[in-house]
Protein backbone atom coordinates (compact mmCIF):
# COMPACT_ATOMS: atom_id res chain seq x y z
CA UNK A 1 0.00 0.00 0.00
CA UNK A 2 1.36 3.28 -1.11
CA UNK A 3 2.97 5.50 1.89
CA UNK A 4 4.10 8.85 2.82
CA UNK A 5 7.28 8.33 4.21
CA UNK A 6 8.88 11.01 6.35
CA UNK A 7 12.74 11.54 7.30
CA UNK A 8 14.12 11.70 9.49
CA UNK A 9 11.88 10.03 12.59
CA UNK A 10 13.38 12.15 15.08
CA UNK A 11 15.60 15.50 14.77
CA UNK A 12 17.15 17.23 17.85
CA UNK A 13 18.79 20.15 17.56
CA UNK A 14 20.08 23.48 19.12
CA UNK A 15 18.04 26.58 19.36
CA UNK A 16 18.95 29.16 16.17
CA UNK A 17 19.79 26.11 13.82
CA UNK A 18 18.20 25.43 10.30
CA UNK A 19 16.59 21.80 10.35
CA UNK A 20 14.87 20.69 7.22
CA UNK A 21 12.67 17.97 7.24
CA UNK A 22 12.11 16.28 4.11
CA UNK A 23 9.06 13.78 3.16
CA UNK A 24 8.08 11.65 0.20
CA UNK A 25 4.71 12.19 -0.43
CA UNK A 26 2.46 9.30 -2.29
CA UNK A 27 3.44 9.39 -5.87
CA UNK A 28 0.31 10.08 -8.12
CA UNK A 29 -0.79 12.71 -5.14
CA UNK A 30 -1.34 16.90 -6.12
CA UNK A 31 -1.99 18.37 -2.72
CA UNK A 32 1.36 18.90 -0.25
CA UNK A 33 0.87 19.42 3.45
CA UNK A 34 2.64 20.29 6.29
CA UNK A 35 0.86 20.02 9.96
CA UNK A 36 2.67 19.81 13.47
CA UNK A 37 1.51 19.38 17.24
CA UNK A 38 2.39 20.06 20.17
CA UNK A 39 2.98 17.19 22.61
CA UNK A 40 -0.50 16.34 24.09
CA UNK A 41 -2.59 19.05 21.75
CA UNK A 42 -4.09 19.06 18.57
CA UNK A 43 -3.04 18.74 15.40
CA UNK A 44 -2.08 22.58 13.61
CA UNK A 45 -2.12 23.26 9.78
CA UNK A 46 1.12 24.87 8.77
CA UNK A 47 0.77 25.08 4.82
CA UNK A 48 -0.19 23.63 1.75
CA UNK A 49 1.14 23.19 -1.63
CA UNK A 50 -0.28 22.76 -5.20
CA UNK A 51 0.90 23.25 -8.70
CA UNK A 52 4.38 23.77 -7.27
CA UNK A 53 3.46 26.41 -4.82
CA UNK A 54 2.10 27.63 -1.54
CA UNK A 55 -1.76 27.19 -1.51
CA UNK A 56 -2.70 28.05 1.77
CA UNK A 57 -0.22 28.87 4.66
CA UNK A 58 -1.69 29.35 8.70
CA UNK A 59 -0.32 32.22 10.97
CA UNK A 60 2.03 29.86 12.14
CA UNK A 61 3.92 29.55 9.19
CA UNK A 62 5.64 33.10 9.13
CA UNK A 63 9.48 33.55 7.69
CA UNK A 64 11.09 31.20 9.60
CA UNK A 65 9.27 28.64 7.56
CA UNK A 66 9.72 27.27 4.18
CA UNK A 67 8.94 24.59 1.80
CA UNK A 68 10.04 23.69 -0.90
CA UNK A 69 9.62 20.43 -3.82
CA UNK A 70 13.05 20.35 -5.56
CA UNK A 71 12.94 17.30 -7.14
CA UNK A 72 9.14 16.30 -7.90
CA UNK A 73 9.64 13.90 -5.43
CA UNK A 74 10.52 15.07 -2.18
CA UNK A 75 8.33 17.98 -0.41
CA UNK A 76 10.88 19.66 2.46
CA UNK A 77 9.91 22.06 5.41
CA UNK A 78 12.87 23.85 6.47
CA UNK A 79 12.70 26.02 10.16
CA UNK A 80 15.29 28.46 10.03
CA UNK A 81 16.53 29.71 13.73
CA UNK A 82 14.75 27.52 15.56
CA UNK A 83 12.84 27.74 19.11
CA UNK A 84 12.57 26.36 22.16
CA UNK A 85 9.04 26.23 20.94
CA UNK A 86 9.19 24.74 17.55
CA UNK A 87 9.51 21.21 19.23
CA UNK A 88 6.76 19.20 18.41
CA UNK A 89 5.52 16.17 15.63
CA UNK A 90 6.42 17.27 12.49
CA UNK A 91 3.11 15.76 9.58
CA UNK A 92 3.89 15.44 6.51
CA UNK A 93 0.53 14.47 4.15
CA UNK A 94 -0.65 14.51 0.80
CA UNK A 95 -3.54 13.74 -1.09
CA UNK A 96 -5.47 13.28 -4.35
CA UNK A 97 -8.51 14.82 -3.09
CA UNK A 98 -10.48 14.62 0.23
CA UNK A 99 -8.84 12.03 1.68
CA UNK A 100 -5.03 13.46 3.21
CA UNK A 101 -2.35 10.09 3.92
CA UNK A 102 -0.63 11.49 6.97
CA UNK A 103 2.56 10.48 7.41
CA UNK A 104 4.51 9.16 10.56
CA UNK A 105 5.63 11.96 11.56
CA UNK A 106 9.11 13.46 12.76
CA UNK A 107 9.32 14.31 16.03
CA UNK A 108 11.67 17.83 16.25
CA UNK A 109 13.40 18.59 19.58
CA UNK A 110 14.94 21.87 20.34
CA UNK A 111 17.32 22.38 23.06
CA UNK B 1 -14.14 32.09 13.62
CA UNK B 2 -12.80 28.84 12.97
CA UNK B 3 -13.17 26.48 16.31
CA UNK B 4 -13.60 22.50 16.06
CA UNK B 5 -13.31 21.04 19.50
CA UNK B 6 -14.28 17.75 21.34
CA UNK B 7 -16.66 17.83 24.47
CA UNK B 8 -14.90 15.26 26.51
CA UNK B 9 -10.95 14.72 26.88
CA UNK B 10 -10.93 11.03 27.40
CA UNK B 11 -13.32 7.97 26.81
CA UNK B 12 -13.09 4.98 28.56
CA UNK B 13 -15.10 2.04 27.52
CA UNK B 14 -15.43 -2.04 27.88
CA UNK B 15 -14.27 -4.11 24.76
CA UNK B 16 -17.78 -4.89 23.50
CA UNK B 17 -19.62 -1.96 23.95
CA UNK B 18 -20.30 1.12 21.64
CA UNK B 19 -18.40 4.47 21.76
CA UNK B 20 -19.63 8.08 21.11
CA UNK B 21 -17.10 10.37 20.57
CA UNK B 22 -18.56 14.13 20.13
CA UNK B 23 -17.38 17.03 18.51
CA UNK B 24 -18.41 20.49 18.20
CA UNK B 25 -18.17 23.19 15.44
CA UNK B 26 -18.55 26.69 15.52
CA UNK B 27 -18.30 28.22 11.74
CA UNK B 28 -22.09 27.40 10.36
CA UNK B 29 -20.57 27.83 6.83
CA UNK B 30 -18.79 24.59 7.41
CA UNK B 31 -20.28 21.73 5.27
CA UNK B 32 -17.70 19.02 4.67
CA UNK B 33 -15.95 16.80 8.21
CA UNK B 34 -13.58 14.36 8.54
CA UNK B 35 -12.91 11.71 11.65
CA UNK B 36 -9.64 10.58 11.83
CA UNK B 37 -7.87 7.93 14.42
CA UNK B 38 -4.20 8.84 15.79
CA UNK B 39 -2.16 5.61 17.43
CA UNK B 40 0.41 6.03 19.31
CA UNK B 41 3.49 6.94 17.56
CA UNK B 42 1.45 7.22 14.12
CA UNK B 43 0.26 9.96 12.19
CA UNK B 44 -3.64 11.08 11.88
CA UNK B 45 -5.75 8.17 9.88
CA UNK B 46 -8.77 8.63 7.74
CA UNK B 47 -11.88 6.92 8.87
CA UNK B 48 -14.83 8.63 8.18
CA UNK B 49 -16.02 11.51 6.18
CA UNK B 50 -19.75 13.49 6.26
CA UNK B 51 -20.67 16.32 3.96
CA UNK B 52 -23.60 18.54 5.50
CA UNK B 53 -26.44 17.22 2.83
CA UNK B 54 -26.24 13.76 4.86
CA UNK B 55 -27.07 13.48 8.27
CA UNK B 56 -25.55 10.58 8.83
CA UNK B 57 -23.33 8.04 7.26
CA UNK B 58 -21.92 4.87 7.52
CA UNK B 59 -18.97 2.36 7.47
CA UNK B 60 -17.47 -0.37 8.55
CA UNK B 61 -18.28 -0.44 12.67
CA UNK B 62 -18.37 3.16 12.81
CA UNK B 63 -21.14 5.53 12.09
CA UNK B 64 -20.90 9.14 11.90
CA UNK B 65 -23.60 11.50 12.79
CA UNK B 66 -24.30 15.43 12.06
CA UNK B 67 -26.62 17.68 13.33
CA UNK B 68 -26.27 21.29 11.69
CA UNK B 69 -28.76 22.59 13.63
CA UNK B 70 -26.97 22.54 16.92
CA UNK B 71 -23.40 22.23 15.15
CA UNK B 72 -22.71 19.14 16.29
CA UNK B 73 -21.06 15.98 15.17
CA UNK B 74 -20.05 12.44 16.58
CA UNK B 75 -18.21 8.81 15.63
CA UNK B 76 -20.02 5.96 16.95
CA UNK B 77 -18.21 2.87 16.99
CA UNK B 78 -19.95 -0.20 17.58
CA UNK B 79 -18.17 -3.44 19.16
CA UNK B 80 -15.33 -1.63 20.36
CA UNK B 81 -12.14 -3.47 20.54
CA UNK B 82 -8.75 -3.18 21.74
CA UNK B 83 -7.42 -1.72 18.11
CA UNK B 84 -9.69 1.18 18.44
CA UNK B 85 -8.23 2.79 21.23
CA UNK B 86 -6.42 5.77 19.74
CA UNK B 87 -6.89 9.52 19.92
CA UNK B 88 -9.88 10.41 17.67
CA UNK B 89 -9.80 14.12 15.64
CA UNK B 90 -12.56 15.40 14.20
CA UNK B 91 -11.48 17.81 11.45
CA UNK B 92 -12.99 20.12 9.53
CA UNK B 93 -12.32 20.34 5.00
CA UNK B 94 -14.97 23.21 4.45
CA UNK B 95 -12.04 25.66 2.92
CA UNK B 96 -11.25 22.86 0.55
CA UNK B 97 -8.55 20.17 -0.02
CA UNK B 98 -6.24 22.75 1.26
CA UNK B 99 -6.27 23.05 4.65
CA UNK B 100 -7.76 20.71 7.32
CA UNK B 101 -9.12 22.33 10.70
CA UNK B 102 -8.31 19.48 13.67
CA UNK B 103 -10.26 19.37 16.80
CA UNK B 104 -8.65 18.42 20.26
CA UNK B 105 -8.65 15.38 20.35
CA UNK B 106 -10.31 12.34 22.16
CA UNK B 107 -8.80 9.64 23.73
CA UNK B 108 -10.83 6.79 23.57
CA UNK B 109 -9.18 3.70 26.02
CA UNK B 110 -10.81 0.20 25.51
CA UNK B 111 -10.80 -2.47 28.42
CA UNK B 112 -10.34 -5.71 28.53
Amino acid sequence: EPEVTQTPSHQVTQMGQEVILRCVPISNHLYFYWYRQILGQKVEFLVSFYNNEISEKSEIFDDQFSVERPDGSNFTLKIRSTKLEDSAMYFCASSVSNEAFFGQGTRLTVV
Amino acid sequence: GESVGLHLPTLSVQEGDNSIINCAYSNSASDYFIWYKQESGKGPQFIIDIRSNMDKRQGQRVTVLLNKTVKHLSLQIAATQPGDSAVYFCADLSGGYNKLIFGAGTRLAVHP
